[in-house]
């Protein structure tokens, strides 16, 4: 069965930099594009970006442009979102989700990755 | 203002329907877009529910009930999920999503209550 698991839950300084990896079994990794979403506490969810594991072209959200970061490791069928320049904002649960190029079918969600940025 | 708006809370009985809507900033037209609906209960992830494009451009998630339909308004030039014979386990938060801008976007979500 699909599975994408995240990596554990992160406390990190303001400033400082996370990096959040997921991994995937199930299917044939590079097949689908992996997007990574976001959710503060009670809010609601925000997109960050997305990243096609075959060729490693990436798409980023604007508010995120020059601090996000999103590879993947192809033999370990593992992709990774990085946040660089963190603040108190930050702090949410990180989502990986899997979709077919060019559509909004995020059929298999990671079970999310709670980062807090905290002095 | 938003690009997505969605109304916070909707409450419905057991049974009953609900039309949970998704309204497309001004100048954004609903017809050109492909609506995309999710659900989640608290302490999960987002479920796909539908992706909604027109009559004969639409698609159910896996094995999700067809109790769930999208639709549009092009008069509200909003995208519409509607929930018949509503039961307890619906309870949950809906979001609606497009692809604007090279960019997913996210409705702020609506609270499902049913009761």
């Amino acid at each position: 069965q699909v599975q994408l698991v995240q990596s554990g839950a992160e406390v990190k300084k303001p400033g400082a930099s996370v990096k959040v990896s997921c991994k995937t079994s199930g299917y044939t990794f590079t097949t689908y594009d992996i997007n990574w979403v976001r959710q503060a506490t009670g809010q609601g969810l925000e997109w960050l970006g997305w990243m096609s594991p075959d060729s490693g072209y990436t798409g980023y959200a604007q508010k995120f442009q020059g601090r996000i970061t999103m590879t993947r490791d192809a033999s370990i069928g593992t992709a990774y979102m990085e946040l660089t320049s963190l603040t108190s904002e930050d702090t949410a649960v990180y989502y990986c989700a899997r979709n077919k190029a060019f559509t909004g079918d995020f059929d298999h969600w990671g079970q999310g990755s709670l980062v807090t940025v905290s002095s | 203002q938003a690009v997505l708006t969605q109304p916070s809370s909707l409450s419905a009985s057991p049974g009953a329907s609900a039309s949970l809507t998704c309204t497309l900033r001004s100048g954004i037209n609903v017809a050109t877009y492909k609506i995309y609906w999710f659900q989640q209960k608290p302490g999960s992830p987002p479920q796909y529910l539908l992706k909604y494009q027109s009559d004969s451009n639409k698609e159910q998630g896996s094995g999700v009930p067809s109790r769930f339909s999208g639709s549009k308004d092009a008069s509200a030039n909003a995208g519409i999920l509607l929930i018949s014979g509503l039961q307890s386990e619906d309870e949950a938060d809906y979001y609606c999503m497009i692809w604007h801008n090279n960019a997913w976007v996210f409705g702020g979500g609506t609270t499902l209550t049913v009761l």
